[in-house]
């Protein structure tokens, strides 16, 4: 299974772009990347997912290197409700389904 | 929407007691899935289930077990509670096509004495 290295923690000044990094070197070429967050004593939240091409939507962007060892999610203007923990998984399909599985994850504090 | 719900949100057991926790949805979905979350380790897969009656192990499946009679409902059982298994447990749930998002409830905070 593909796994991905999340940094602890990070800070972001509210109103600034949040910009987490996730390593996943040894991602398959069929693997997907998806984002999920999860805000304190909520269930995780999906965000965004992508293959190869930057992806934006609504409430991030993200950003696939072309070798697709790494990805950054951007949060464009990090509000004080950003605060959660930021999850970088990538898609494991099993011959039964399809599973999720999650690493450590970015803890974000969005400060004012 | 989408809505999985966890019949409990606070839960404490003691030692040796069985353990039910339940998840329901009600979009339909074939994918669901039981995780447990401790401080520093993240989300961990117990089990999940693609299909009524059918259930795969996750990457910590000792201790548990589950039942998935209906579709919509999705239960974790611990035959015998310990200390250990005291932890926040996440139930989610998805379609089995295409890239789409997993669904997950608001937790059951299960606290083991």
């Amino acid at each position: 299974d593909a796994k991905t290295t999340q940094p602890p923690s990070m800070d972001c000044a509210e109103g600034r772009a949040a910009n987490l990094p996730c390593n996943h070197s040894t991602i398959s070429g069929n693997e997907y990347v998806y984002w999920y967050r999860q805000i304190h004593s909520q269930g995780p939240q999906y965000i965004i997912h992508g293959l190869k091409n930057n992806e934006t939507n609504e409430m991030a962007s993200l950003i696939i290197t072309e070798d697709r060892k790494s990805s950054t999610l951007i949060l464009p203007h990090a509000t004080l409700r950003d605060t959660a923990v930021y999850y970088c998984i990538v898609r494991v399909v099993t011959n039964a389904g399809n599973m999720l599985t999650f690493g450590g994850g970015t803890r974000l504090m969005v400060k004012p | 929407d989408v809505k999985v719900t966890q019949s409990s949100r606070y839960l404490v057991k003691r030692t040796g007691e069985k353990v039910f926790l339940e998840c329901v949805q009600d979009m339909d979905h074939e994918n669901m899935f039981w995780y447990r979350q401790d401080p520093g380790l993240g989300l961990r897969l117990i089990y999940f289930s693609y299909d009524v009656k059918m259930k795969e192990k996750g990457d910590i499946p000792e201790g548990y077990s589950v039942s998935r009679e209906k579709k919509e409902r999705f239960s974790l059982i611990l035959e015998s509670a310990s200390t250990n298994q005291t932890s926040m447990y996440l139930c989610a749930s998805r379609p089995p096509a295409g890239h789409t998002e997993a669904f997950f409830g608001q937790g059951t905070r299960l606290t083991v004495v």
